[in-house]
């Protein structure tokens, strides 16, 4: 079965800071990865997901990944944050459903590093 | 275009009582799932189900039933609810695979 460690329950940085959080994973395939935000009292917002191809994939909000196969890695970065960027961040491992036909996926998720910004 | 539904947003229920949690896409997708949202615990799979007539458990699957009789619609039950339910319920739907996921908003359910 597959897995997802955040290693950092909270992480705080000053605005304008660099910021790097951490996603180590465990599947024995091919992953697909992603990377979700969650405002207080909100749903959650996809950042950036990687299938495949180029390992360094760009999302929104200025936030980038970078798939390590060799360290079973996803790390989220940012290379100056906003104050807005203040949230909670999930990275999940997505698997492919047995016999889906339509080639359906389950997120498993991590339990989520939650950012402060001190201004 | 609304996506995923999720109703009510906010509910209190007493222990021992029913109550049926309600989510629904107009996206036409096959893959609908509840996840449960706990502090310090991420989000934690309870049910999924890849077409209709087809349900699977997922990680935490005890106190909850579900039943997908359309591709529409996908409620999650709770046939006696207990504190332990307490906790914020997310549905989420997806197709095809690179599309990802789409959240409904959360029902925020408190069991007293």
């Amino acid at each position: 079965a597959q897995s997802v460690t955040q290693p950092d329950i909270h992480i705080t940085v000053s605005e304008g800071a660099s910021l790097e959080l951490r996603c180590n994973y465990s599947y024995g395939a091919t992953p697909y990865l992603f990377w979700y935000v969650q405002s207080p009292g909100q749903g959650l917002q996809l950042l950036l997901k990687y299938f495949s191809g180029d390992t360094l994939v760009q999302g929104i909000k200025g936030f980038e990944a970078e798939f390590k196969r060799s360290q079973s890695s996803f790390n989220l970065r940012k290379p100056s944050v906003h104050w807005s960027d203040a949230a909670e961040y999930f990275c999940a491992v997505g698997a492919l459903v047995a016999y889906s036909g339509a080639g359906s996926y389950q997120l498993t998720f991590g339990k989520g590093t939650k950012l402060s910004v001190i201004p | 275009n609304a996506g995923v539904t999720q109703t009510p947003k906010f509910h209190i229920l007493k222990t021992g009582q029913s109550m049926t949690l309600q989510c629904a896409q107009d996206m036409n997708h096959g893959y609908l799932s509840w996840y449960r949202q706990d502090p310090g615990m991420g989000l934690r799979r309870i049910h999924y189900s890849v077409a209709a007539g087809i349900t699977d458990k997922g990680e935490v699957p005890d106190g909850y039933n579900v039943s997908r009789s359309n591709t529409e619609d996908f409620p999650l039950r709770l046939e006696s609810a207990a504190p332990s339910q307490t906790s914020v319920y997310f549905c989420a739907s997806s197709y095809p695979v690179r599309s990802g996921y789409t959240f409904g908003s959360g029902t925020r359910l408190t069991v007293v």
